[in-house]
């Protein structure tokens, strides 16, 4: 199975400041159709996931702009321009390439 | 819009079997892939498998011989049964749609413990 190693597990940051977030995977995602199945997602307490970035860097219809995606292969960042109070739980990436699909272990972001 | 909404028990004895359904309204299952995933105590997610726009399925290996997804066109609904579980099936279990490459819609989550 595919790997995803998130980093840092915890993130603590004040409003208006801006954050990344690692997302290494154990191999490739590029599929052998040139897309590369790496989504974000952002669990709020209580909520279920919310869907942020598709393809690695798309973003889904109504995420606010300051949430973005990058990477390629193995090593993808999702940065935050100036975190607001409701930026914050869980982070996770998760990759669709690969079967089974697999997430990372999360990071939490917490208000500092 | 799209909603989906997991249903069914929430504390199932060790070794018998987990049952949930998940209502879907607002698109029918019979396009994109429906999928269920569950999140264990703590952050951990686990992909549990799906039953595509034909019925086809695709489950979890550490699943495969525990899991099935199944689903009724005509109530536009899709389920899940896990035999045989343990305390470490204690989760809570989210039913999605998944399609162009997203998880995006995602139901409420249900608890379900497993404990005697």
């Amino acid at each position: 199975d595919v790997v995803l190693t998130q980093t840092p597990p915890t993130l603590s940051a004040t409003i208006g400041q801006s954050v990344s977030i690692s997302c290494r995977s154990s191999q490739s995602l590029l599929h052998s159709n040139g897309n590369t199945y790496l989504n974000w997602l952002l669990q709020r307490p209580g909520q279920p996931p919310q869907l942020l970035i598709y393809l690695v860097s798309r973003l889904e219809s109504g995420v606010p702009n300051r949430f973005s995606g990058s990477g390629s292969g193995t090593d993808f960042t999702l940065k935050i321009s100036g975190v607001e109070a409701e930026d914050l739980g869980v982070y996770y990436c998760v990759q669709s390439t690969h079967a089974p699909y697999t997430f990372g272990a999360g990071t939490k972001l917490e208000l500092k | 819009e799209v909603q989906l909404q997991e249903s069914g028990p929430g504390l199932v004895k060790p070794s018998q079997s987990l049952s949930l359904t998940c209502s879907v309204t607002g698109y029918s299952i019979t396009s994109n892939y429906w999928g269920w995933i569950r999140k264990f105590p703590g952050n951990k997610m686990e992909w549990m498998g799906y039953i595509s726009y034909s019925g086809s399925t695709s489950y979890n290996p550490s699943l495969k011989s525990r899991i099935s997804i199944t689903r009724d066109t005509s109530k536009n609904q899709f389920f899940l049964q896990l035999n045989s579980v343990t305390t470490e099936d204690t989760a809570t279990y989210y039913c999605a749609r998944y399609y162009y490459a997203r998880f995006a819609y995602w139901g409420q989550g249900t608890l379900v413990t497993v404990s005697s």
